[in-house]
């Protein structure tokens, strides 16, 4: 089973930010946190990990609690095209990657 | 375009026959995985290989389905006898081992057997 729990689905006016929670209340000292993407029929496309740090990228920001409990993923001027469903996973080395149902996101015009 | 490739993209089959498919990963990564999923779902962890060897198998990997690496490079997925519950997206990934390793997708192959 999955260790995350996302909300099932989520909007996201064009041009704004989008942001993402993961609850991961029982994640282990060792355990990243991974964000991958889905576009509809594709492959899923990874987008960050961090461990304990605030993580940034192209793509997107991770912020992460201090309990490390939970966990944000920032889209900071969504398009049309971060229409996607977006997988929350913590992994420590050593184990899979075991992914949940995710967050629809629709990004709106 | 992640740089792991598959093949077939798409496969039509009758029940009762035997499907093969391909992975290419990035060339330099040494782990493959195989996922499997279904419309709505997450993928699903069916196995993978470190180099050529297999590591660990999902109990969703039944009999009838059988993976190999020959050669720690391109790997193959065949299911043999296939039923119409195998219809599914099946994802092949490769990384390189580690602890911050980060698995890579391709696009995936999708099977439909009627």
């Amino acid at each position: 089973d999955a260790k995350t729990t996302q909300p099932p689905s989520m909007d996201c006016a064009e041009g704004r930010a989008a942001n993402l929670p993961c609850n991961h209340s029982t994640i282990s000292g060792n355990e990243y946190v991974y964000w991958y993407r889905q576009i509809h029929s594709q492959g899923p496309q990874y987008i960050i990990h961090g461990l304990k740090n605030n993580e940034t990228n192209e793509m997107a920001s991770l912020i992460i609690t201090e309990d490390r409990k939970s966990s944000t993923l920032i889209l900071p001027h969504a398009t049309l095209r971060d229409t996607a469903v977006y997988y929350c996973i913590v992994r420590a080395y050593g184990q899979n990657f075991v992914f949940g149902p995710g967050t629809r996101l629709s990004v709106l015009p | 375009d992640t740089g792991v490739s598959q093949d077939p993209r798409h496969k039509i089959t009758k029940r009762g026959q035997n499907v093969t498919f391909r992975c290419d990963p990035i060339s330099e990564h040494n782990r493959l995985y195989w996922y499997r999923q279904t419309l709505g779902q997450g993928p699903e962890f069916l196995t993978y290989f470190q180099n050529e060897a297999q590591l660990e198998k999902s109990r969703l990997l039944s009999d009838r389905f059988s993976a190999e690496r020959p050669k720690g490079s391109f790997s193959t997925l065949e299911i043999q006898r296939t039923e119409q519950g195998d219809s599914a997206m099946y994802l092949c990934a490769s990384s390189l081992a580690g602890d911050r390793e980060t698995q890579y997708f391709g696009p995936g192959t999708r099977l439909l057997v009627l």
